[in-house]
């Protein structure tokens, strides 16, 4: 069966940088494209950026652009978001995503709260 | 990229049917059937309902079923049970190669 699992929560001073892992397995991780998404307590779904099976592609929301990286390890099966320049309204549980192949969202991991304080 | 527009909330009792709008512009819900929708139960990964606009993947109750028209989709649950209680979220693919979630939509089963 599909399985996303994800790094631990993290807590980040304003500034820095953080860097969620998300592996996968129970499919051809290669043929996949993989999002992020992330959630603030309380609100809503933001979709922030993804990568193309191969590796050699992103598109990122214009709000995240140039703060945040998504890179894949083809065979380690395994997904990274790095947020950069971090602030406190970055405090969010972020999830990665599986695109299955419609352009949808079919499976995610168990979310990784990112907390951001001083 | 403006977020899609949803109703904050909406309610029904068990047994009747509920429908959720998400409203966006000819740059996401008009420009593709590639909307989705997602149920999101407190402190849970939100779960695929409806991919496509019109299509349920396997293993999701054919109470729930979408659809569009023009710049609008919509997600309607008949029948409803108190296990529908959740917040429910649309997502659009747009002509950015981006995606764009609405606000959320909580459904209160009565």
């Amino acid at each position: 069966q599909v399985q996303l699992v994800q790094s631990g929560a993290e807590v980040q001073k304003p500034g820095a940088s953080v860097k969620v892992s998300c592996k996968a397995s129970g499919y051809t991780f290669s043929t996949f494209y993989m999002h992020w998404v992330r959630q603030a307590p309380g609100q809503g779904l933001e979709w922030m950026g993804r990568i193309n099976p191969t590796g050699d592609a992103t598109d990122y929301a214009q709000k995240f652009q140039g703060r945040v990286t998504v890179t894949r390890d083809t065979p380690a099966s395994t997904v990274y978001m790095e947020l950069r320049s971090l602030r406190s309204e970055d405090t969010a549980v972020y999830y990665c995503v599986r695109d299955g192949h419609h352009w949808n969202f079919d499976y995610w991991g168990q979310g990784t709260l990112v907390t951001v304080s001083s | 990229q403006s977020a899609l527009t949803q109703p904050a909330s909406v309610s029904g009792s068990p047994g009747q049917s509920i429908t959720i709008s998400c409203t966006g512009t000819s740059n996401d819900v008009g420009a593709y059937n590639y909307v989705s929708w997602y149920q999101q139960h407190p402190g849970e990964a939100p779960q695929l309902m409806i991919f496509d606009v019109t299509s349920r993947p396997s293993g999701v109750s054919d109470r729930f079923s979408g659809s569009k028209s023009g710049n609008t989709a919509s997600l309607t649950i008949s029948g409803l049970q108190a296990e529908d209680e959740a917040d429910y979220y649309c997502t659009s693919y747009t002509t950015t190669t981006t995606w764009v979630f609405g606000g959320g939509t909580k459904l209160t089963v009565l």
